[in-house]
C-alpha cells in the first residue's frame, strides 16, 4: 500500500456517458499527477497539480477531460462524453515536491475504465 | 515520440538465475532513472533508481546499471524469485522538470520455479 487511494477501482460505462474518478494522495505530498495506461504501454502523463494549481496538461488531455484539485488535497478526473478509445487504466501519483528534485512517484492502484 | 524504450516485451527466467531487463532512452537531458514494478490490478511501485552521476546502484538483489554514453540502463535481479514475476517499467526524467517523467512500455518478467 503506497498510501495513494483511488476510487472506483473499476468503472464500466456506455459510450457518451460522463465518468469521474477520485484520487486521495499522501497527505503531505503537494504534487499530484494523473497518468493513463493502455495495454502494452507504460503510463502516459496527462496532467499535474502543485497544491491546487493545475500547472501542466499533456496534449493527450482533450477538452473532454477535466481535472481538479480544489483544496490541494484530493483530486478528481472527469471524462465527458466517453469514447471507446478512453478505455484505459487511469493512474494517480504523487510526490512530496517542496523544491526537491529526483523524487520518486507514489502511484495509486488505478481506476480501470471500460467504455462499451 | 517514445523517448524511453523497452524493446523486450517479455522475459522468462528460471528461479535462482539472473534476470536482466534493458532500457534505452533517446533524450540526453534525462538525468534521473527509475525502475517500477507492477503486479496485475495494482499501480506501479517504485523499485530502484539511479542518478546520472552514478553508473551503478545496488539494493539487495536488485542492481541498476547506467551507461550514459550508450543511453542505456539495465536492471539485474539475482537471484530471481517467482515473486519477482511482474511487469517492470523503466522511467526517466530531465533535471528541474520532474513533472515530465517518461515511461517505457514495460517488460513482463516470468520467473519459473
Amino acid at each position: 500500500d503506497t498510501g495513494v487511494s483511488q476510487n472506483p477501482r473499476h468503472k464500466i460505462t456506455k459510450r457518451g456517458q460522463n465518468v469521474t474518478f477520485r484520487c486521495d494522495p499522501i497527505s503531505e505530498h503537494n504534487r499530484l499527477y494523473w497518468y493513463r495506461q493502455t495495454l502494452g504501454q507504460g503510463p502516459e502523463f496527462l496532467t499535474y497539480f502543485q497544491n491546487e494549481a493545475q500547472l501542466e496538461k499533456s496534449r493527450l488531455l482533450s477538452d473532454r477531460f477535466s481535472a481538479e484539485r480544489p483544496k490541494g488535497s484530493f483530486s478528481t478526473l472527469e471524462i465527458q462524453r466517453t469514447e471507446q478509445g478512453d478505455s484505459a487504466m487511469y493512474l494517480c501519483a504523487c510526490r512530496r515536491g517542496h523544491g526537491a528534485t529526483n523524487e520518486k512517484l507514489f502511484f495509486g492502484s488505478g481506476t480501470q475504465l471500460s467504455v462499451l | 515520440d517514445q523517448q524511453v524504450k523497452q524493446n523486450s516485451p517479455s522475459l522468462s527466467v528460471q528461479e535462482g538465475r539472473i534476470s536482466i531487463l534493458n532500457c534505452d532512452y533517446t533524450n540526453s537531458m534525462f538525468d534521473y532513472f527509475l525502475w517500477y514494478k507492477k503486479y496485475p490490478a495494482e499501480g506501479p511501485t517504485f523499485l530502484i533508481s539511479i542518478s546520472s552521476i552514478k553508473d551503478k546502484n545496488e539494493d539487495g538483489r536488485f542492481t541498476v546499471f547506467l551507461n550514459k554514453s550508450a543511453k542505456h540502463l539495465s536492471l539485474h535481479i539475482v537471484p530471481s524469485q517467482p515473486g519477482d514475476s511482474a511487469v517492470y517499467f523503466c522511467a526517466a526524467s530531465p533535471p528541474d522538470n520532474n513533472n515530465d517523467m517518461r515511461f517505457g512500455a514495460g517488460t513482463r518478467l516470468t520467473v519459473k520455479p
